[in-house]
């Protein structure tokens, strides 16, 4: 059982670049989410889907873009890379467990893209 | 202001020592209170959850909230050098909120 797995680990790019992030999960779950994580800064949400396709923007979405197009896989693009896009990007995909007050929304991430933006 | 503040650390602590570690939240709707973990070069894993206030306990784990106070913390007793990670909190205001809102992480290390 793989879970969540990303691909690629690492990247370098040139500024005006453009690449995909591909996420896949085995999991079935419905909710997938794109994360970028900064020294100091924690986890800001850049999209996230709550089913096939369908996307929403999150915290930190502009420059960047997503499709859902098949439940397991969430793609996240950047079309004209920028150094301030230079971050560790994890994929994470999520279930409800319990209910009511014994709930929670448990996250499962991936290991996460280093990515490099000259 | 940042909804959720956690301070970064580091924090070095000698094997066997007891490990606090706490956020404070800004808003007021949120329910469940949740701590991962993330070793180095590794995505955060859930660690444990809470709703509401109080406390929970996960054999060397403690989780407690008190929401009268906006204040969340959790320690870790006997710590060992393999709880050397970074933590991170995280909170949201109702179950199906797939929005969490996450502090930015406290780094430990235990010394053996």
């Amino acid at each position: 059982n793989a879970g969540v797995t990303q691909t690629p680990k690492f990247r370098v790019l040139k500024t005006g670049q453009s690449m995909t992030l591909l996420c896949a999960q085995d999991m079935n779950h419905e909710y997938m989410y794109w994360y970028r994580q900064d020294p100091g800064m924690g986890l800001r949400l850049i999209h996230y889907s709550v089913g096939e396709g369908t996307t929403a923007k999150g915290e930190v979405p502009d420059g960047y873009n997503v499709s859902r197009l098949k439940k397991q896989n969430f793609l996240l693009g950047l079309e004209s890379a920028a150094p301030s896009q230079t971050s560790v990007y994890f994929c994470a995909s999520s279930y409800s467990i319990g209910q009511g007050s014994s709930g929670a929304n448990v996250l499962t991430f991936g290991a996460g893209s280093r990515l490099t933006v000259l | 202001q940042k909804e959720v503040e956690q301070d970064p650390g580091p924090l070095s602590v000698p094997e066997g020592a007891i490990v606090s570690l706490n956020c404070t939240y800004s808003n007021s709707a949120f329910q469940y209170f949740m701590w991962y973990r993330q070793y180095s070069r590794k995505g955060p894993e859930l660690l444990m959850y809470t709703y509401s206030s109080g406390n929970k306990e996960d054999g060397r784990f403690t989780a407690q909230v008190d929401k009268s106070s906006k204040y969340i913390s959790l320690f870790i007793r006997d710590s060992q050098p393999s709880d050397s990670a970074t933590y991170l909190c995280a909170m949201s205001s109702n179950l199906n909120d797939y929005k969490l809102s996450f502090g930015a992480g406290t780094t430990v290390t235990v010394r053996a």
